[in-house]
């Protein structure tokens, strides 16, 4: 199976901060990851696609970036929406994995 | 709108049954492929189960191989896991999720249902 690993496990930011999280690959997944964002209580929600495509209604201050076995998300500007916990998956080959999620917190 | 809606969760004995059903509604479903995630409380999240457009493809975490099966009806635009043999370790949150392709990935998912698996 391949391994997804994210770093940090947590980070804590301020409003109006730039921050990046980091997808690793146990082996090259083409550009076969998503991101998603879940906030306590809630079901996971879709934000990025092929590593760098925004999903439909995803604003874009959410852009991704990588190929292959290194990946990032960017979120610039944070309001208090988005602090939350972010997962990368990789979809290029099943099983289907997950990153152990970046939870993303107000400093 | 898309909605996938869950249902069929509950409180279940070790050893027991359970099926889930995700309904579709607001997109073709028989145009999409389908999977099965769940998140134990506290924890990640953990893909178990991919069903393609007409049923001809299934694939299963080794977690689950063996004890549940994934079925659609899309006549009915639904979707389903049949959960057999539980155990107090498949307790968690079980979320149907939409695959708008092999490239797109997962764009949409359940609001969850929550399985207990304890005596």
């Amino acid at each position: 199976d391949i391994q997804m690993t994210q770093s940090p496990s947590s980070l804590s930011a301020s409003v109006g901060d730039r921050v990046t999280i980091t997808c690793r690959a146990s082996q090259g997944i083409r550009n076969y990851l998503a991101w998603f964002q879940q906030k306590p209580g809630k079901a996971p929600k879709s934000l990025i696609y092929a590593a760098s495509s925004l999903q439909s209604g995803v604003p874009s201050k959410f852009s991704g970036s990588g190929s292959g076995t290194d990946f990032t998300l960017t979120i610039s500007s944070l309001q208090p929406e988005d602090f939350a916990t972010y997962y990368c998956q990789q979809y290029d080959i099943y099983p289907l994995t997950f990153g152990q999620g970046t939870r993303l917190e107000i400093k | 709108e898309v909605q996938l809606v869950e249902s069929g969760g509950g409180l279940v004995q070790p050893g027991g049954s359970l099926r889930l059903s995700c309904a579709a509604s607001g997109f073709t479903f028989n145009s999409c492929e389908m999977n099965w995630v769940r998140q134990a409380p506290g924890k990640g999240l953990e893909w178990i189960s991919y069903i393609s457009t007409s049923g001809s493809t299934i694939y299963y975490a080794d977690s689950v191989k063996g004890r549940f099966t994934i079925s659609r009806d899309n006549a009915k635009n639904s979707l389903y896991l049949q959960m057999n043999s539980l155990r107090a370790e498949d307790t968690a949150v079980y979320y149907c999720a939409r695959m708008s392709g092999s490239y797109v990935g997962t764009d949409y998912w359940g609001q969850g249902t929550l399985i207990t698996v304890s005596s």
